[in-house]
């Protein structure tokens, strides 16, 4: 079963908007992480922020989180025709060592 | 350093036959995990690995095993094929000694069962 779920499912937009995709889990995290899937190939990881964090920042990428609504946005600015790829949450869960992915956001940036 | 390296990269196979995938991690990582990820299911944990040890598995039927070697190395069998195990096997290696190790995947096995 999937831990996190993922809105929107879709999201299509011109090159030079922002994105934001969000994010909800259902139990207590030690982090939470973001990944990109480019179609038929493996995931790569993006940025992890700890659940006493808030905040974090890398490049043009802005995720924040919020562990009292269990919930996580993902922020892309100025976006590229490069960034089109699937973006997933990923949570590492306090009750063991695995990380259980969400659905997944597929993200379409058009030039 | 050299990626995640999955082998094969594609496999067709019948029902009823069993498949071996491979997977060579980064050097130094001591962690393996694999993933099954279809478009119905998304990203399904199957089970991990440290230290030639089993330490996590998911929900998929004892028809799945795995294993992991002294060199990190790892491969999974899946026995008995049923069309539904058509899917895209994800690995993933990490150093695993602390909590927040990110996952550094392989580009995946697209196993075709017909």
């Amino acid at each position: 079963s999937q831990q996190g779920e993922e809105d929107p499912q879709a999201l299509s937009i011109q090159e030079g908007e922002n994105a934001t995709m969000n994010c909800s889990y259902k139990t207590s995290i030690n982090n939470l992480q973001w990944y990109r899937q480019n179609s038929g190939r493996g995931l790569v990881h993006l940025i992890l922020i700890r659940s006493n964090e808030r905040e974090k920042h890398s490049g043009r990428l802005r995720v924040t989180l919020d562990t009292s609504k269990k919930s996580s946005s993902l922020l892309i600015t100025a976006s590229r025709a490069a960034d089109t790829a699937s973006y997933f949450c990923a949570t590492e869960e306090t009750s063991g060592s695995r990380l259980t992915f969400g659905e997944g956001t597929q993200l379409t940036v058009n030039p | 350093k050299a990626g995640v390296t999955q082998t094969p990269r594609y496999l067709i196979k019948t029902r009823g036959q069993q498949v071996t995938l491979s997977c060579s991690p980064i050097s130094g990582h001591r962690s393996v995990s694999w993933y099954q990820q279809t478009p119905g299911q998304g990203l399904q944990f199957l089970f991990e690995y440290f230290s030639e040890t089993q330490r996590n598995k998911g929900n998929f039927p004892g028809r799945f095993s795995g294993r992991q070697f002294s060199n990190s190395r790892s491969e999974m069998n899946v026995s008995t094929l049923e069309l539904g195990d058509s899917a895209l096997y994800l690995c993933a290696s990490s150093r695993k000694e602390t909590v927040g190790s990110p996952l550094h995947f392989g580009n995946g096995t697209r196993l075709t069962v017909t």
